[in-house]
Formats: C-alpha cells, sequence, structure tokens
C-alpha cells in the first residue's frame, strides 16, 4: 500500500540555519508529492507540490526534489526564520481524482532567535 | 481565494454525547474529506465524500458517521461520543476539475474536541 515516512521531531534550529527534513514514500504508479505547513492555530496549507519525477517544488524560499530512484521527497530551505516555526508534513497522492492524500507523521520545527 | 469553514474551533463534549461537526466550502468543490490530527500519527483519514449523499470510509471511520445533504457542507457526527475521540478535527475539499485548483486539498482551521 501507499504510505508515507518523515524524519521524527522535533527539529530545533537557529535562525538563519540550513534545513532538511527527511521524507520517503511507498506507492505504486507515479504519485504527486505534496508539502504542507501547519502554523501555531491553523489549518494546513500547500506549501509545494510536484507532479513528476525530478520535478523542484518551491515556495517561500522551501525547496524539494521529487527522486524516484531513492523514492525521496526532502523539504529544504537554505536559511530558516523564526516565523518559519510549524508543523510540516509530507503527503502522497494516488493516481486519480478522488484527491485523497496520504501523510506522513509531520515533524515539528521551531527556529531560535 | 477558497474558504473552508469549520464550525467551532473548540468544542468540550461529554461521553456519550452526540457530537456534530460542520464544514462549510464556498467554491463548489466535489470532494471533501474529514481528518483527524493526533501528535506522532499525522492524519488520518475518517471518511470523505465525492459527490451530494456519497461517502466512502477512510482509515479509520469506526464510532464516525458522515452527511452530505448539500454539496457546499460535510458534516462528521459523533454518535456517541468517548474521550479516545478527544482530538483535532481537519476539514477538507478538493476539486476534480484539472489545473491548479484540482492539485491540492483545501483546509479548513480544525476544531479541537475534548470529550470529558
Amino acid at each position: 500500500g501507499n504510505s508515507v515516512t518523515q524524519m521524527e521531531g522535533p527539529v530545533t534550529l537557529s535562525e538563519e540555519a540550513f534545513l532538511t527534513i527527511n521524507c520517503t514514500y511507498t506507492a505504486t504508479g507515479y504519485p504527486s508529492l505534496f508539502w504542507y505547513v501547519q502554523y501555531p492555530g491553523e489549518g494546513l496549507q500547500l506549501l509545494l507540490k510536484a507532479t513528476k519525477a525530478d520535478d523542484k517544488g518551491s515556495n517561500k524560499g522551501f525547496e524539494a526534489t521529487y527522486r524516484k530512484e531513492t523514492t525521496s521527497f526532502h523539504l529544504e530551505k537554505g536559511s530558516v526564520q523564526v516565523s518559519d516555526s510549524a508543523v510540516y508534513f509530507c503527503a502522497l497522492r494516488a493516481s486519480g481524482n478522488t484527491g485523497k492524500l496520504i501523510f506522513g507523521q509531520g515533524t515539528t520545527l521551531q527556529v531560535k532567535p | 481565494d477558497v474558504k473552508v469553514t469549520q464550525s467551532s474551533r473548540y468544542l468540550v463534549k461529554r461521553t456519550g454525547e452526540k457530537v456534530f461537526l460542520e464544514c462549510v466550502q464556498d467554491m463548489d468543490h466535489e470532494n471533501m474529506f474529514w481528518y483527524r490530527q493526533d501528535p506522532g500519527l499525522g492524519l488520518r483519514l475518517i471518511y470523505f465524500s465525492y459527490d451530494v449523499k456519497m461517502k466512502e470510509k477512510g482509515d479509520i471511520p469506526e464510532g464516525y458517521s458522515v452527511s452530505r445533504e448539500k454539496k457546499e457542507r460535510f458534516s462528521l457526527i459523533l454518535e456517541s461520543a468517548s474521550t479516545n475521540q478527544t482530538s483535532m478535527y481537519l476539514c477538507a475539499s478538493h476539486t476534480r476539475t484539472s489545473g491548479r485548483a484540482g492539485e491540492t486539498q483545501y483546509f479548513g482551521p480544525g476544531t479541537r474536541l475534548l470529550v470529558l
């Protein structure tokens, strides 16, 4: 079956540090991959996505590359800010148009000034 | 902008009570979803609906039911609330239309439910 595994948190970084949050997946076919972010007290919002192998999604300084050979979609940012403190979820959508997503367990990021 | 609203941000109920969580979206989306979010477990799908009066069980439907009488509204019902249903509940919607809008789910702000 389809599944997503993220690195466990919490991740605590100082401002301007480099961020990597690992995400690997198991899926049949050709899934689309997503990173969602949940700021304190809010619902989830889409951060970035990639729909095919070797695509790079990017938004707000975050990047992730769809690596089919390693079944990975790691999230990176070169210089984090305090405002990036949130919970990050990796997710996949299998083929079909139901829009169903399978989420990883989430990684909490805390950035200290 | 798509807007998904949920009827309550915080709710406190007693064991055995019937609980209704309401979700409304304003973008004419066909698909709607209910998840629960628990620390260390991520989001788990309870039920989803792909059309009015249509529903399909997700990964953890036990103890829950849903209702979709109108396209814009998707209700989650806890027939007899139990303490293990204390959680954050998130609603989302999605359109089957191809293109940018069809690539993601749009989430409401969540309802934090405490069952005593």
